[in-house]
């Protein structure tokens, strides 16, 4: 399958500082790519569509002035947690769609949040 | 408000039986779901999939199942092995398509198979 590269794995951070999440597709060029949030215990749950080349798509609850979202490239997408506090601690995982179907959707490993 | 629910959170079965996991789901717009198997440190892969326009999806050792009336999914794992110790995510979408393919997941089961 298609590889997804998510980095860095773990952060651990300050309160008030922010935090930069970088997700590459290797083999395979994304239009779009997905970002999660999954808190203990809890669901994946949808942060926001990234589209190359256009703002993001943020789902309802998500402030987008905190979770910046860049697809700059067509391999590359970012999400920087600005200002960041400890109830930003979470598992972030990114998604990038290689093709069409949800079955062509390939996930990076994630990256653990913690603020201090 | 939890769309898409896995009720249980970890299953235990003998290596060599059936591993049935069970999914159920509130929005009646889904028409697309889908079983993810998720190793420690890494993200979760595609497993396999069912249209709402099917009841039955097989794959090898993996069947879906699919009971729109009931709004409740499963998947069986026949025979179960070693290596299918994992965290098997559901997950539907109201998009097949791939310009829309958000998907809702939920929480999760831990299969464990003893061998």
């Amino acid at each position: 399958g298609a590889v997804v590269s998510q980095h860095p794995s773990r952060v651990i951070c300050k309160s008030g500082t922010s935090v930069k999440i970088e997700c590459r597709s290797l083999d395979f060029q994304a239009t779009t790519m997905f970002w999660y949030r999954q808190f203990p215990k809890q669901s994946l749950m949808l942060m926001a569509t990234s589209n190359e080349g256009s703002k993001a798509t943020y789902e309802q609850g998500v402030e987008k002035d905190k979770f910046l979202i860049n697809h700059a490239s067509l391999t590359l997408s970012t999400l920087t947690v600005t200002s960041a506090h400890p109830e930003d601690s979470s598992f972030y995982i990114c998604s990038a769609l290689s093709g069409t179907g949800a079955e062509k959707l390939f996930f990076g490993s994630g990256t653990q949040l913690s603020v201090l | 408000d939890q769309q898409v629910k896995q009720n249980s959170p970890s299953l235990s079965v003998q290596e060599g039986r059936i591993s049935i996991l069970n999914c159920d789901y509130t929005n009646s717009m889904f028409d697309y779901f889908l079983w993810y198997k998720k190793y420690p440190a890494e993200g979760p892969t595609f497993l396999i999939s069912i249209s709402s326009i099917k009841d039955k999806n097989e794959d090898g050792r993996f069947t879906v199942f699919l009971n729109k009336s009931a709004k409740h999914l499963s998947l069986h794992i026949v025979p179960s092995q070693p290596g299918d110790s994992a965290v098997y995510f559901c997950a539907a979408s109201g998009h097949y398509t791939g310009a829309n393919s958000k998907l809702t997941f939920g929480k999760g089961i831990t299969l464990s198979v003893r061998p």
